[in-house]
């Protein structure tokens, strides 16, 4: 079946610019989670999502940053005013659940936003 | 401070090599250790998923071993092909919070003919 993706691939916007990254999870997950890959770093958890619940927004590096996950399924991460320091690579996972059970995350291919 | 140490941060082998790939790690309470491989340009696409109790997992040519007393875990890679040039990261995860993950920064592995 299909997998997760994202849109765009790539993304250059001019510094002060606002920009939206969508990710569309696997049909059936519930769980949906927003990561950020900075070159040489390792990949820093931004936002999760679980059915219902009030994600868990403890990542966002700044309030700049919100996402929001519509019907349960697609979700859209906007950063507001970007930096040049928000340059990275925005991937997106999903799983069946989340929780404290043990369950597998599906990565998208990721979004690469260059802010100039 | 990560929590989550790899070594080497890069290895260059000949195709049909063997090579062995380091991590560890100050994660507690530990759940569980992953191990993902990374394209160039692509998602992570995860190789074994390892719980305390589990000293070894293979995959393929892919062998994942951990020693939770000492948290350290290996992923050894046999008769290595070209399309094993990625960059391979592991994951630990805690207790009672299975998506909270911390990530190493992966090691970069080249494989040439």
């Amino acid at each position: 079946g299909a997998g997760v993706s994202q849109s765009p691939s790539n993304k250059v916007t001019e510094k002060g610019k606002d920009v939206e990254l969508r990710c569309d999870p696997i049909s059936g997950h519930t769980a949906l989670y927003w990561y950020r890959q900075s070159l040489g770093q390792g990949l820093e958890f931004l936002i999760y999502f679980q059915g219902n619940s009030a994600p868990d927004k403890s990542g966002l590096p700044s309030d700049r940053f919100s996402a929001e996950r519509t019907g349960g399924s697609v979700s859209t991460l906007t950063i507001q005013r970007t930096q040049q320091e928000d340059s990275a690579v925005y991937l997106c996972a999903s799983s069946l659940s989340g929780g404290s059970g043990i369950y597998e995350q599906y990565f998208g291919p990721g979004t690469r936003l260059t802010v100039t | 401070k990560n929590q989550v140490e790899q070594s080497p941060q890069s290895l260059i082998i000949l195709e049909g090599k063997n090579c062995t790939l380091q991590c560890n790690y100050t994660v507690s309470p530990f759940s569980n250790l992953r191990w993902y491989k990374q394209d160039t340009g692509r998602g992570p696409v995860s190789l074994t998923i390892m719980t305390f109790s589990e000293n070894t997992k293979s995959n393929g040519r892919y062998t994942a071993t951990l020693d939770a007393d000492t948290k350290q875990s290996s992923l050894h890679i046999t008769a290595s092909q070209l399309s094993d040039s990625a960059s391979y990261i592991c994951v630990v995860s805690l207790r009672n919070s299975g998506y909270a993950l911390n990530f190493g920064k992966g090691t970069s592995l080249l494989v040439t003919p």
